[in-house]
């Protein structure tokens, strides 16, 4: 079982749509929970950074965290299609700096 | 604010060569800096991590002498792939983290892509 599972779509939409993405994971040692944007040929821009469990929003996208299911979400409000991109789940213990990434969704926005 | 460069962006290269790539932070100071590897259409694969002044830590089955890592200043990590073989053609992501406040994230450069033929 890989420690951080994430389907890898593709996930179509239409324009306007609420996008929702998800991630599991099997270590609860998981402290930061990390969700990074990536277009084709280019690297991961930071999307959305939240320790612990909770809910964390900037503008259309919004976070949560649900420690005790093991279970992350992203949410994208009135998608895009400039929004068409992988979107990539990482983690990472307290005590490392290094992050378990997800294998990405790919998500198509249609207009 | 936490920009991240690479280059070169692309590079092409025969087999038995080596290849030097530059990873920047322009705008902060890393204490940390990740290379990482991607194949198309999988995830972000952790080589090695290399903090300044030290040596660099491999992942298992990463070759420390294939893939040398000097992180020479806080602003500054490179990779270099010696021998490069075909095998070796990937797209190779630096990231860099600072040292306080939000700069703990991990920021990533544009990656390089390198083709050995």
């Amino acid at each position: 079982q890989k420690e951080v599972e994430q389907d890898p779509g593709p996930l179509s939409v239409p324009e306007g749509a609420i996008v929702s993405l998800n991630c599991t994971y099997s270590n609860s040692a998981f402290q930061y929970f990390m969700w990074y944007r990536q277009y084709s040929r280019k690297g991961p821009e930071l999307l959305m950074y939240t320790y612990s469990s909770g809910n964390k929003e900037d503008g259309r996208f919004t976070a949560q965290v649900d420690k005790s299911s093991k279970y992350i979400s992203l949410f994208i409000r009135d998608s895009q299609p400039s929004d068409s991109a992988t979107y990539l789940c990482a983690m990472s213990t307290s005590g490392t700096y290094k992050y378990i990434f997800g294998t990405g969704t790919r998500l198509k926005v249609l207009a | 604010g936490a920009v991240v460069s690479q280059h070169p962006s692309r590079v092409i290269c025969k087999s038995g060569t080596s290849v030097k790539i530059e990873c920047r932070s322009l705008d902060f100071q890393a204490t940390t800096m990740f290379w990482y590897r991607q194949f198309p259409k999988q995830s972000l694969m952790l080589m090695a991590t290399s903090n300044e002044g030290s040596k660099a830590t491999y992942e298992q089955g990463v070759e420390k002498d294939k893939f040398l890592i000097n992180h020479a200043s806080l602003t500054l990590s490179t990779l270099t792939v010696t021998s490069a073989h075909p095998e070796d053609s990937s797209f190779y992501i630096c990231s860099a983290r600072g040292t306080s406040g939000m700069r703990y994230e991990q920021y990533f450069g544009p990656g390089t892509r390198l083709t050995v033929t």
